[in-house]
């Protein structure tokens, strides 16, 4: 059973853009959410995180937005640049980070 | 900054052979993790320690074992390897004790290819 769930397995969007990824959880006790990006043939790199005390938590051109009843966050890239495609994960964790449920990416595609 | 450090980017055995992955990290954190990356699959947690000598599994640690002998060093063990673990291997940290949540921080990954 998946208790986190990226639907969408792939995502194209025009450069200078908007990006929506979406995740959904099924686990209300999450309570710490994390997005990763992955380039082929290296390991994940952490981009932004967001408590469960909050709705949204920004970093430059990375949004992460948590809707808790609806148990789904998603993570806004603006403007979208042709860096950006790559491998998307979204992670959660229950009172500690120590173990991170993963969902199983979006591929994410920047058309020039 | 961070360092994870795994030994092999690309390996390829055979079935049958016993297989050790390495990881390194320089930043003394007492929590240390392998995961394997499959598409559409994500990332799954095969055995985690938390300590010097201690290990709990993870979802799927069928066919796989760790060792922890050095804070610094966490290494996966393919007992017998078997073509189903074809895949790409990451190992992560993060210390413990934090006060507020903390990200793992990853290695660059082995793409492990099993003939």
């Amino acid at each position: 059973d998946q208790q986190v769930k990226q639907n969408s397995p792939s995502l194209s969007v025009q450069e200078g853009r908007i990006s929506i990824l979406n995740c959904d959880y099924t686990n209300s006790m999450f309570d710490y959410f994390l997005w990763y990006k992955k380039y082929p043939a290296e390991g994940p790199t952490f981009l932004i995180s967001i408590s469960s005390i909050k709705d949204k938590n920004e970093d430059g051109r990375f949004t992460v937005f948590l809707n808790k009843s609806a148990k789904h966050l998603s993570l806004h890239i603006v403007p979208s640049q042709p860096g950006d495609s790559a491998v998307y994960f979204c992670a959660a964790s229950a009172y500690s980070n120590y173990q991170l449920i993963w969902g199983a990416g979006t591929k994410l595609i920047i058309k020039p | 900054d961070v360092k994870v450090t795994q030994s092999s980017r690309y390996l390829v055995k055979r079935t049958g052979e016993k297989v050790f992955l390495e990881c390194v990290q320089d930043m003394d954190h007492e929590n240390m993790f392998w995961y394997r990356q499959d598409p559409g699959l994500g990332l799954r947690l095969i055995y985690f320690s938390y300590d010097v000598k201690m290990k709990e599994k993870g979802d799927i640690p069928e066919g796989y074992s760790v060792s922890r002998e050095k804070k610094e060093r966490f290494s996966l063990i393919l007992e017998s390897a078997s073509t189903n673990q074809t895949s790409m291997y990451l190992c992560a940290s993060i210390p413990s004790g934090v006060s507020s949540n903390q990200p793992q921080h990853f290695g660059d990954g082995t793409r492990l290819s099993i003939l």
